[in-house]
């Protein structure tokens, strides 16, 4: 599709899991970032893709959070042993590689931890 | 750090009311700044931008004119619709890294 797509739209794991989550971007933006969105905290920064390389990745809660790209497309935000905390809309978002261009986001994985 | 910050709602209006919700930033620097909007059950979208004082982004019939002297972004419609319910949040961003969200407000017209 056009758009940036992210799977699975919804998990629901048990506390102390480990989650993947799948960003593909939108063709040919090179620059990718991950969001999270939580009542009480709203949109909150995670990391920032440029390539495969992460110039900011700053906004990560703790070392239970990474994220990887590979082939300057598809991104994966891993959570180790997850807290209820986590629970989340998790958003992914691209750009054009230049200056001042618009995020578009992807719909999000609502992540649920019991 | 950066931050944003935007008129708290809930805001409720009547269909054709006008609107206004309001926006203000702390950076260090020209930042480029943003609305975004939140459809009932939808993704974030881009409404407007601008990227420089006094450029004016506008989409949908709504503006927002980046006033660098009092370091606002307001949104404004004339005259809104039921279809124009959503969450709406100001954001800033420097060239292509991380945008900083405010925490969204949520608005309601009723007809």
């Amino acid at each position: 599709g056009a758009g940036v797509s992210q799977s699975p739209s919804n998990k629901v794991t048990e506390k102390g899991k480990d989650v993947e989550l799948r960003c593909d971007p939108i063709s040919g933006h090179t620059a990718l970032y991950w969001y999270r969105q939580s009542l009480g905290q709203g949109l909150e920064f995670l990391i920032y893709f440029q390539g495969n390389s992460a110039p900011d990745k700053s906004g990560l809660p703790s070392d239970r959070f990474s994220a990887e790209r590979t082939g300057g497309s598809v991104s994966t935000l891993t959570i180790q042993r997850t807290q209820q905390e986590d629970s989340a809309v998790y958003l992914c978002a691209s750009s054009r590689d230049s200056s001042n261009q618009p995020q578009h986001f992807g719909d999000g994985t609502r992540l649920s931890i019991l | 750090g950066d931050s944003v910050t935007q008129m708290e709602g809930p805001v409720t209006l009547s269909e054709e009311a006008c609107l206004t919700i309001n926006c203000t930033y702390t950076a260090t620097g020209y930042p480029s700044l943003f609305w975004y909007v939140q459809y009932p059950g939808e993704g974030l979208q881009l409404l407007l931008k601008a990227t420089k004082a006094d450029d004016k982004g506008s989409n949908k019939g709504f503006e927002a004119t980046y006033r660098k002297e009092t370091t606002s972004f307001h949104l404004e419609k004339g005259s809104v619709q039921v279809s124009d319910s959503a969450v709406y949040f100001c954001a800033l961003g420097f060239g292509n890294e991380k945008l900083t969200f405010g925490t969204g407000t949520r608005l309601t017209i009723i007809p």
